[in-house]
């Protein structure tokens, strides 16, 4: 079965510095996501990306957040400057249209220290 | 905004045996979509189940099935012989329909799920 594919799994960084979290999403999907989920707390979403522009963001991706579609295969979530509050699960997930759920990735565990 | 409430933060159920958990919903729209995700200790978010609000025939995925009252707004997960691999985190989900653009999901808070030997 087709599978989204998140690297790395786990990722330490120091607080202040730029973490770009990296995706594969299915081959032939056409809507992408990043979600996030602080440890203990529910899954956020982040923002959606279709035809290559942002379709929708949440509150919780401000300036500090970028994401792109470098080329055909990779869907990549960048924080510039990471703050401790940015420690968290981020989970990338595509759909093939955006009439069902979604496939999700096993996740990006980020800890910002 | 859309809300999903889970006012279960934990269940336990006996294998072989049925539990229920239930999931709340507020929304002001008419067609949308409603799902349930199990989280395992992995942390991957699978797809259990899900259900297309313009139907009124419960969804239902072999040993999982919904219980999906339009009117109360309520989206209950029905697991029948509970098995030990059942045993996770399940998140309510909703979403809307919006025939456009990618819409994210709204998420409750999740019902943590133990399976009693």
């Amino acid at each position: 079965e087709p599978e989204v594919t998140q690297t790395p799994s786990h990722q330490v960084t120091q607080m202040g510095q730029e973490v770009i979290l990296r995706c594969v999403p299915i081959s032939n999907h056409l809507y992408f996501y990043w979600y996030r989920q602080i440890l203990g707390q529910k899954v956020e979403f982040l923002v959606s990306f279709y035809n290559n522009e942002i379709s929708e963001k949440s509150e919780i991706f401000d300036d500090q957040f970028s994401v792109e579609r470098p080329d055909g295969s990779n869907f990549t979530l960048k924080i510039r400057s990471t703050k401790l509050e940015d420690s968290a699960m981020y989970f990338c997930a595509s759909s093939e249209n955006n009439l069902y759920g979604y496939t999700f990735g096993s996740g990006t565990r980020l800890t910002v220290v | 905004a859309q809300t999903v409430t889970q006012s279960q933060p934990e269940m336990s159920v006996q294998e072989a045996e049925t539990v229920t958990l239930s999931c709340t919903y507020d929304t002001s729209e008419s067609d949308y979509y409603l799902f349930w995700y199990k989280q395992p200790p992995s942390r991957q978010m699978i797809l259990v189940i899900r259900q297309e609000a313009y139907k009124q025939q419960n969804a239902t995925e072999n040993r999982f099935s919904v219980n999906f009252q339009k009117a109360a707004k309520s989206f209950s997960l029905k697991i029948s012989d509970s098995q030990l691999g059942d045993a996770a985190m399940y998140f309510c989900a909703y979403r809307t329909y919006s025939g456009g653009g990618a819409d994210g999901l709204t998420f409750g808070k999740g019902t943590h799920l133990i399976i009693q030997p």
